[in-house]
């Protein structure tokens, strides 16, 4: 079976920085991904880790380790529009299992 | 990039009726797209695997008399909720595996969702 975890939710302000953490226990595993999901709308894509290590994108970094079955979203210089849901997903063989999600709002 | 397209984006139907969801890859093809259902606050949660050619895989607990999948080409994929009660009320999200040009083959591109209201 899969087990995802992710904190329900976080609050942050403006221009800060957050870190959004996943926990998982899978019986298979391939990759981690993370999806932003605003109200009402489809995810979209963030970022996608299978070694272990940081992958930089712009504002966005996530974090895998593979051994400890962990890995972090971090988030900086926050803005109002990244008030949304974060996905912890993990992929095995093209199946994505997701986690709850993590509703992150950011406040002025 | 992989652009994934739903259509209708929203449907209102009353209790009985049948309602069809299309998910469409516009830009490339697909052989396999999934159905998800996602709650109010609550994650996306797999219900099928749509194969082209072949019969879709469900997921335990997923009726497949009631969510009726057909992987018509191999840019389509149908999902037909039969007899629809309140209880089905829900956002019906599509997604396709992406290819070449994407960060891994196992990246999904979710198309918009479909809002169904079933009163």
């Amino acid at each position: 079976g899969q087990n995802i975890d992710q904190p329900t939710e976080m609050t942050a302000t403006e221009g800060a920085i957050v870190q959004i953490n996943c926990t998982y226990q899978t019986s298979g595993f391939n990759g981690l991904f993370w999806y932003q999901q605003h109200a009402g709308e489809a995810p979209t894509f963030l970022s996608y880790n299978v070694l272990d290590g940081l992958e930089e994108k712009g504002r966005f970094s996530s974090f895998l380790s593979r051994s400890k079955g962990y890995s972090y979203l971090l988030l900086k210089e926050l803005q109002m529009k990244d008030s949304a849901s974060y996905l912890c997903a993990v992929t095995r063989y093209s199946t994505l299992t997701f986690g709850k999600g993590t509703m992150l709002l950011v406040s002025p | 990039g992989a652009v994934v397209s739903q259509h209708p984006s929203w449907v209102i139907c009353k209790s009985g009726t049948s309602v069809k969801i299309e998910c469409r890859s516009l830009d490339f093809q697909a052989t396999t797209m999934f159905w998800y259902r996602q709650f109010p606050k609550q994650s996306l949660m797999l219900m099928a695997t749509s194969n082209e050619g072949s019969k879709a895989t469900y997921e335990q607990g997923v009726e497949k008399d009631k969510f009726l999948i057909n992987h018509a080409s191999l840019t389509l994929s149908t999902l037909t909720v039969t007899s629809a009660h309140p209880e089905d009320s829900s956002f019906y999200i599509c997604s396709a595996p992406g290819l070449a040009g994407g960060p891994s083959t196992d990246t999904q591109y979710f198309g918009p969702g479909t809002r169904l209201t079933v009163l």
